[in-house]
């Protein structure tokens, strides 16, 4: 299957700085890609979604200020936590999908970046 | 608005055994429907899909799942566990109205020896 890579794996930053997640699409043009946030034995929170060349959507209750998202080309999209605070600690994991937004493909998903704000 | 149930949070099952696990789900048109497993402190990976054709769908690591239109169902199966197989497992739904998919809540998978 496509290969989705994420950078940095873990990272644990200061509380009031900024952190910069990238997801890469290896071997495939993702049209649409997704961010999503997971907390310990739950289910994914979807945060937004991007399509290359235009801005995110972002889901409701996401403030879209905190969590700047630049799809900038069709294998890159980075994830930027503003302002960083201990809450925003958690699990975020990207995904790819190369299927133009029609909803038929299935999504590949990155390894996942552990966030801890101290 | 979709929505993808996932009503266990575990499933236990010993080695050799057969699996299931349970996924139901509402969207508006044709269902575009998937099954994900997720290792720990890992991202998802894709085991199968439907969109169209045969109710019965195989997928990697000899896994199946059948889609069942008038029970809106699309649970996931294996004829027999491994203990590698214990992982979290993720339904996943999307349709031609709403590409964007949603995720059931995930169910837990233990296998015992």
């Amino acid at each position: 299957g496509a290969v989705v890579s994420q950078h940095p794996s873990w990272v644990i930053c200061k509380s009031g700085t900024s952190v910069k997640i990238e997801c890469r699409s290896l071997d495939f043009q993702a049209t649409t890609m997704f961010w999503y946030r997971q907390f310990p034995k739950q289910s994914l929170m979807l945060m937004a979604t991007s399509n290359e060349g235009s801005k995110a959507t972002y889901e409701q209750g996401v403030e879209k200020d905190k969590f700047l998202i630049n799809h900038a080309s069709l294998t890159l999209s980075t994830l930027t936590v503003t302002s960083a605070h201990p809450e925003d600690s958690s699990f975020y994991i990207c995904s790819a999908s190369g299927g133009g937004g029609t909803g038929l493909y299935e999504q590949y998903f990155g390894p996942g970046t552990r966030l801890t704000v101290t | 608005a979709q929505s993808v149930a996932q009503p266990e949070d575990q499933v236990n099952v010993a080695e050799g055994n057969p699996l299931t696990v349970k996924c139901t789900y509402s969207v508006s048109g044709n269902p575009y429907l998937f099954w994900y497993v997720q290792y720990p402190n890992r991202g998802l990976q894709f085991l199968l899909k439907y969109i169209t054709g045969d109710n019965l769908v195989k997928g990697s690591y000899g896994f199946e799942a059948e889609f069942n239109k008038s029970q809106t169902s699309f649970h996931l199966k294996k004829p027999s566990a491994l203990v590698s197989d214990s992982a979290l497992y993720f339904c996943a739904a999307s349709s031609g109205g709403s590409y964007i998919p949603t995720f059931g809540r995930g169910t837990s998978l233990i296998v015992h020896p």
